[in-house]
């Protein structure tokens, strides 16, 4: 299995400042037919299902501030968020679907410091 | 607007059975791949099923867990026997990107909540 990991495990940042979330393959994801990381970013708010805010590591889905940027390849990825507001609290997971089973990365929590 | 709902979630005994509906709207439900995700406090997000171009399972899950799909009723079904403890998780229905079963997750439900205990 593709074990994911993340850091840190939570980070708080200053409305405005930059909050940046590693996330470590255990093996590549990427898939050379199409040179594409099979790798996604999600938020989670409380209470709510995870939302999709990166695909194919930097591709960022629809209507999804541009605040939100994903970088990185092969086995190591970046989620950014570039100037952190208050709706921006909460857990982010990072997530493999290049080899079943398809794993996610143990979330990191954004708090506002 | 897609929508997935999710229902069947119950309170069930190790050994038991239950079934889980997904019921979506809002897309071409045939066309798309369509997976069941799980969260626990403590074991976080963990994959259970995939149904697009393949038929995919998590070893916790093989031999117990069957994923199935009617898309003439665009509903995702998943139906779990010898349920154990360790089941006990809230279930996302969650529509994937595109028609592979490797496309990403895209939209979530809101998930239903399965207890397996005594």
């Amino acid at each position: 299995d593709i074990v994911m990991t993340q850091s840190p495990d939570s980070l708080a940042v200053s409305l405005g400042e930059r909050a940046t979330i590693n996330c470590k393959s255990s093996q590549s994801v990427l898939y050379s037919s199409n040179n594409k990381n099979y790798l996604a970013w999600y938020q989670q708010k409380p209470g709510q299902p995870p939302k999709l805010l990166i695909y194919w590591a930097s591709t960022r889905e629809s209507g999804v501030p541009d605040r939100f940027s994903g970088s990185g390849s092969g086995t190591d990825f970046t989620l950014t968020i570039s100037s952190l507001q208050a709706e921006d609290v909460a857990v982010y997971y990072c997530h493999q679907h290049y080899n079943v089973p398809f794993t996610f990365g143990p979330g990191t929590k954004v708090d506002i410091k | 607007e897609v929508q997935l709902l999710e229902s069947g979630g119950d309170l069930v005994q190790p050994g038991g059975s239950l079934r889980l509906s997904c019921a979506a709207s809002g897309f071409t439900f045939s066309t798309y791949a369509m997976s069941w995700v799980r969260q626990t406090p403590g074991k976080g997000l963990e994959w259970v099923s995939g149904s697009g171009d393949n038929t995919y399972y998590a070893d916790s899950v093989k031999g117990r867990f069957t994923i199935s799909r009617d898309n003439s009723k665009n509903t995702l079904y998943l139906q779990m026997n010898s349920l154990r403890a360790e089941d006990t998780a809230v279930y996302y229905c969650v529509k994937g990107s595109g028609g592979s079963t490797y496309s990403a997750p895209e939209y979530w439900g809101q998930g239903t909540l399965v207890t397996v205990s005594s």
